[in-house]
C-alpha cells in the first residue's frame, strides 16, 4: 500500500481538462511544499512534470499545473492530447525515515 | 545533454547480491545529489536511497536498510547500489536519477531489470 491515494484511473476528452488528486498526511504532503508529479508511458521511465507543489520544469507544457490544498496536492492537465495518455505518479518529501514518498500511480486514458 | 546509463541488472537467487551502476555524462556530477528509485512490475514507484554531492548525507528506504548501500565516486561520474541479502519483493526495475532539489527527480536513466528468483 502506497504512502500517497491516488485514484486508480481518470479519464477524458480531448481538449478537456482532467484534475488527478495525491492525499497524503501533515506529515507529507500537507506539511511541506514538496510534492513533485511524473508522467510514465508504457516501457519509459518517468518524467519530471511539475515539483515544489506548482514549479514546471523547462521545456514542459504550461497545459500541466499543480496545486495544493492542505493534505491533498492535484496536477491538473488542460487541453488534453493523445499523448497526454500515460501513467503519472505524485511524491513528496516526508518527516519520516522514508524522506520520499510516491502515490500508487493513476492511468490517464483519452478517450 | 544529461544522460544517466545503469548496468549490472540481471537474474540472482534469493540472499544473493548484485551490484548495480549508474554512468551519469552531460552535467556536472559532483553538483548533484543522486537517487535511485525502483518499480516493481506492475506497481507504483519506490524510493531507495538518496547521497549528497560529496557522500557524506546517505539515506535508504526502511525496506532495504541494512542491506543496500548507495555511493558515488565523483571523479567516474558513477553512482552504485550494492544490493546484499537480496530477496522475492526486491524484483524491479531500478531508475538511477539526478536530484534537481527538494526531493524532486529531474532526470532518469533508462533503468536496469533486477530479477530474485530461485
Amino acid at each position: 500500500q502506497s504512502a500517497l491515494t491516488q485514484p486508480a484511473s481518470v479519464s477524458g476528452s480531448p481538449g478537456q481538462s482532467i484534475t488527478i488528486s495525491c492525499t497524503g498526511t501533515s506529515s507529507d504532503v500537507g506539511g511541506y511544499n514538496y510534492v513533485s508529479w511524473y508522467q510514465q508511458h508504457p516501457g519509459k521511465a518517468p518524467k519530471l512534470m511539475i515539483y515544489d507543489v506548482s514549479s514546471r520544469p523547462s521545456g514542459v507544457s504550461n497545459r500541466f499545473s499543480g496545486s495544493k490544498s492542505g493534505n491533498t496536492a492535484s496536477l491538473t492537465i488542460s487541453g488534453l492530447q493523445a499523448e497526454d495518455e500515460a501513467e503519472y505518479h505524485c511524491s513528496s518529501y516526508t518527516s519520516s525515515s522514508t524522506h520520499v514518498v510516491f502515490g500508487g500511480g493513476t492511468k490517464l486514458t483519452v478517450l | 545533454q544529461v544522460q544517466l546509463v545503469e548496468s549490472g541488472g540481471g537474474l540472482v537467487k534469493p540472499g544473493g547480491s548484485l551490484r548495480l551502476s549508474c554512468a551519469a555524462s552531460g552535467f556536472t556530477f559532483s553538483d548533484y545529489y543522486m537517487s535511485w528509485v525502483r518499480q516493481a512490475p506492475g506497481k507504483g514507484l519506490e524510493w531507495v536511497s538518496y547521497i549528497s554531492t560529496s557522500g557524506t548525507t546517505i539515506y535508504h528506504a526502511d525496506s532495504v536498510k541494512g542491506r543496500f548501500t548507495i555511493s558515488r565516486d565523483n571523479a567516474k561520474n558513477s553512482l552504485y547500489l550494492q544490493m546484499n541479502s537480496l530477496r522475492a519483493e526486491d524484483t524491479a526495475v531500478y531508475y538511477c536519477a539526478r536530484v534537481r532539489g527538494s526531493y524532486a527527480m529531474g532526470h532518469w536513466g533508462q533503468g536496469t531489470l533486477v530479477t530474485v528468483s530461485s
